[in-house]
């Protein structure tokens, strides 16, 4: 299993501003994720940040927007740059625990709490 | 690439009756297949999974089924019970990618007293 810590749990923002969350795991993990849950919606993905390597960003969303470190293999942060009201959401932070690369070997995605952000 | 889609987005069970949520996906490579449960306010949990070389898991009250030729995979809950009320997600895990999931649109589960 693993132990996903995400900082800031919840942040009311002003238009325009960016913000950085960070995501912190008690053991090393090969793949890193980012999710956005709009209010009742499904998760999606933003992007997947490996260590050593730019994050691979899925379609509509660009790294200008959501720029990601990965320094080590604990830590991760994503930064929401430029923030308008449709930026409002939860940002989730997961990992899947293995070190094998594949989610079908080790079976579980393990998710961090959420940083709830409001833009106004 | 991978579409996962899923119905119904709510249902209402009378407590100790059962609840089948039904998922289709795109990607016929796809070999993997979790359900995940979100409680409100809270972060998705792993129920159950199931992989693309079995066609039923259970899991006490939980079970998968999962239809390959016809690309679709159900959850069952029987004996629903309050506890149960919560979001639930299907998911799957395209072949091109080794660890993306993609996850259906969710279905609001509510347990009727």
């Amino acid at each position: 299993s693993a132990v996903i810590s995400q900082k800031p749990s919840r942040d009311i923002c002003q238009r325009g501003t960016s913000l950085t969350i960070q995501c912190q795991v008690d053991s090393q993990v090969t793949m890193m994720f980012w999710y956005r849950q709009q209010p009742g919606q499904s998760l999606t993905l933003i992007a997947t940040a490996n260590q050593g390597s730019e994050a691979t960003y899925e379609s509509g969303f660009v790294i200008d927007k959501f720029p990601i470190s990965r320094p080590n293999l604990t830590f991760s942060t994503l930064t929401v740059s430029n923030m308008s009201p449709e930026d409002s959401s939860i940002y989730l932070c997961s990992v899947e625990a293995g070190t094998s690369g594949s989610i079908s070997d080790t079976g579980e995605l393990f998710f961090g709490e959420g940083s709830r952000l409001t833009v106004l | 690439g991978e579409n996962v889609e899923q119905h119904p987005s709510t249902l209402s069970v009378q407590e100790g009756d059962s609840a089948v949520i039904k998922c289709t996906y795109s990607d016929s490579a796809s070999n993997y297949f979790p359900w995940y449960k979100q409680e409100l306010g809270k972060r998705p949990q792993l129920i159950i999974d199931i992989r693309s070389n079995v066609g039923e898991k259970k899991d006490q009250r939980i079970a998968v089924t999962l239809n390959k030729t016809a690309k679709h995979f159900s959850l069952h809950i029987t004996e629903t019970q309050p506890e149960d009320s919560a979001v639930y997600f299907c998911a799957a895990n395209p072949w091109s990618s080794a660890s993306k999931i993609i996850f259906g649109s969710g279905t609001r589960l509510s347990i009727r007293p």
